[in-house]
């Protein structure tokens, strides 16, 4: 079983939709977990921090849900420009070393 | 943009030779990370530097090797080059260990 894992999609959503991804972790010792964004042939860009309390940044709100060691991306009001694959990474601190664990992605597709 | 730089932008070798790439950190950044992103796939963790010393390392075999030098800057070398070494590579840079990471553009590397 692979340690993060995710749907790899493709979500195919009108724009103005919302939209939810999941990501699950096998790795109860994990501590902290983000959402990145990659566009094609781009790197990775972090999106947002997920905290235990939940977060929000504009249209986009993460959640974390340490009991079933899930993290959630919910994009609301779609817009073309977000089509892109959306990572997921969580990160275990190991004798003073942080590296973070990707998931595969899931592709978000947007149509006009 | 993160800061992070990263050379050359593409790279293609054959089978048995050996690449070094490399990474200039964002200012004031003492933690670089390198990490190796297959088609497809999440970015897999290679290693880690932190103020010049390797702080951890993934599951990759010794011929990937790295060095970091005073001015934090890095670089990832591969000796005996193999077909599956194709793929994107990506370092990422952080204030400090624990801190989060954020991406260069990668170097993209097709061994033939």
């Amino acid at each position: 079983r692979k340690e993060v894992e995710q749907d790899p999609g493709p979500f195919n959503v009108p724009e103005g939709a919302t939209v939810a991804f999941n990501c699950t972790y096998s790795n109860s010792a994990s501590q902290s977990f983000f959402w990145y964004r990659q566009d094609c042939r781009k790197e990775p860009k972090l999106l947002m921090s997920v905290y235990s309390s939940g977060n929000e940044d504009g249209r986009f709100t993460a959640q974390l849900n340490r009991a079933s060691q899930y993290i959630s991306l919910l994009i609301r009001d779609s817009k073309l420009s977000d089509s892109a694959t959306y990572l997921c990474a969580v990160n275990k601190e190991d004798t003073g070393r942080r590296a973070l664990t990707f998931g595969s992605g899931t592709r978000l597709q947007v149509q006009p | 943009e993160t800061g992070v730089t990263q050379s050359p932008t593409h790279l293609i070798k054959t089978r048995g030779q050996q690449v070094t790439l490399r990474c200039s950190s964002q200012s004031g950044h003492n933690t670089v990370s390198w990490y190796q992103q297959a088609l497809g796939q999440g970015p897999q963790f290679i290693f880690q530097y932190y103020r010049e010393e390797e702080n951890g390392r993934g599951n990759f075999p010794p011929r990937f090797s790295g060095l970091q030098f005073p001015n934090y800057s890095s670089e990832l070398n591969v000796n005996a080059l193999e077909l599956d070494d194709s793929a994107l590579y990506l370092c990422a840079s952080s204030l400090e260990v624990s801190e989060t990471q954020y991406f260069g553009p990668g170097t993209r590397l097709l061994v033939l």
